[in-house]
């Protein structure tokens, strides 16, 4: 069955510092891979995507993410945490008929 | 700004009533997707359209139904209204092929059901 793993639910980093999100998946083929960032109340803003070659990917606001076949994990990095980036991301995996998304990460900034 | 637009933003509905969510879609995009997303959850699948068919279902009943107009803009239809059906409801468009097959979410239709 296909699924998504967010292992960590809320994250708290000070302004600066380095971030990573891990995401985790169980899909029967090679997935397409995407990370989205939501604000409260706000819809789903996409980051970055992942679908063939290179298995490192930039992203807009700094954000990159690697895929690891081996591992079955795209985890989204950013090397200096900004206040403006507190927000919940979300992890989506899937076919272009069907996206499964994990059930996100809290990241909370401090000064 | 992607480009998708969603409405009503928020509405109120009783238990037992219908409701309708409109989208109108990225223009040139033939394929529009809904989502559920529950307060504290990853948005859930619910269906997609392409070119007005539907071309898959998520793990939803069948009082969930949908629609895609000549001009790709869709519809959501709920029907007989439960209180668990509060949430988030997204919608989102794509145009295969193209840009790796990404899709672009709307800002959404908050539903509270009482």
């Amino acid at each position: 069955a296909q699924s998504v793993t967010q292992p960590d639910i809320h994250i708290t980093v000070s302004e600066g510092a380095s971030l990573e999100l891990r995401c985790n998946y169980s899909y029967g083929a090679t997935p397409y891979l995407f990370w989205y960032v939501q604000s409260p109340g706000q819809g789903l803003q996409l980051l970055l995507k992942y679908f063939s070659g290179d298995t490192l990917v930039q992203g807009i606001k700094g954000f990159e993410a690697e895929f690891k076949r081996s591992q079955s994990s795209f985890n989204l990095r950013k090397p200096s945490v900004h206040w403006s980036d507190a927000a919940e991301y979300f992890c989506a995996v899937g076919s272009p008929s069907q996206f499964y998304f994990g059930t996100g990460t809290s990241l909370t900034v401090i000064p | 700004e992607t480009g998708v637009t969603q409405s009503p933003t928020h509405l109120i509905k009783t238990r037992g009533q219908q409701v309708t969510l409109r989208c109108s879609s990225q223009s040139g995009h033939n394929t529009v997707s809904w989502y559920q997303q529950a307060l504290g959850q990853g948005p859930q699948f619910i269906f997609q359209y392409y070119r007005e068919e539907e071309n898959g279902r998520g793990n939803f009943p069948p009082r969930f139904s949908g629609l895609q107009f000549p001009n790709y803009s869709s519809e959501l239809n709920v029907n007989a209204l439960e209180l668990d059906d509060s949430a988030l409801y997204l919608c989102a468009s794509s145009l295969p092929g193209s840009s790796g097959n990404t899709i672009y979410f709307g800002e959404g239709s908050w539903l509270t059901v009482v």
